[in-house]
């Protein structure tokens, strides 16, 4: 089955630091992968996916992920970090012809003054 | 617009009462999906509605009754549930393009926050 994993239940950045969120998925076939946000008691917001059109895929909020197939990864970055990018960041994994989304366990980020 | 609405934002009920969660989508969306969320966990899937027609159920108790009476609207009828079932219940709608080249993204809901008493 597929899955996803995200090294690193909480990542701690100072403000104005590089942000990286790591994900990996376990799939021969490269999946659709996503990125979303969730702020406190709030719903889950898309902040970008991967699509195969393009390796580096640019999202929302200056967050930018990268697909490497070598390394079944999708990391998340974010050049430098602001006070209100702390929230629970999911990885997310669809398989091609499949409805399921399949959900990582989750990162919290904390952004530290 | 990408918005999912979701009504109530909470809700208290005891575990004799019989409540309704409600979900509205207008981007045209065909698929719509029912998921709780504990907390500091990920969402979990319960339901799949494609085209109106339930095409998954996540093995979800009885007491959980989705009912998707258009394209636009679902509904999640509770009934009988229990302190465990207290959680985020997210909605989310997606494309539901029938081709394999699509990523069919799916569109949350700010969700509901249920506390079964």
């Amino acid at each position: 089955a597929q899955s996803v994993t995200q090294l690193g239940s909480h990542v701690s950045v100072s403000e104005g630091a590089l942000v990286l969120l790591r994900c990996n998925y376990s799939s021969s076939v490269p999946p659709y992968l996503f990125w979303y946000v969730q702020y406190p008691n709030q719903g889950l917001q898309l902040l970008l996916k991967y699509t195969s059109a393009a390796t580096l895929v640019k999202g929302i909020n200056g967050f930018e992920a990268e697909f490497k197939k070598s390394e079944t990864s999708f990391h998340l970055t974010k050049p430098s970090a602001h006070m209100s990018d702390a929230a629970e960041y999911f990885c997310a994994v669809r398989n091609i012809g499949n409805e399921k989304l399949t959900f990582g366990t989750g990162t919290r980020l904390t952004i530290i003054p | 617009d990408t918005e999912v609405t979701q009504t109530p934002k909470h809700l208290v009920m005891g575990m004799t009462n019989k409540k309704s969660l409600k979900c509205e989508q207008h981007m045209g969306h065909r698929a719509m999906y029912w998921y709780k969320q504990k907390a500091k966990k990920p969402p979990e899937l319960m339901f799949v509605y494609s085209y109106e027609k339930l095409s998954i159920n996540e093995s979800v108790p009885s007491r959980f009754s989705p009912e998707c009476p258009n394209s636009s609207l679902l509904n999640l009828h509770l009934h009988a549930l229990q302190p465990e079932d207290s959680a985020l219940y997210l909605c989310a709608s997606s494309q539901m393009v029938p081709t394999a080249y699509s990523t069919d993204t799916q569109y949350f809901g700010p969700g509901t926050r249920l506390t079964v008493l």
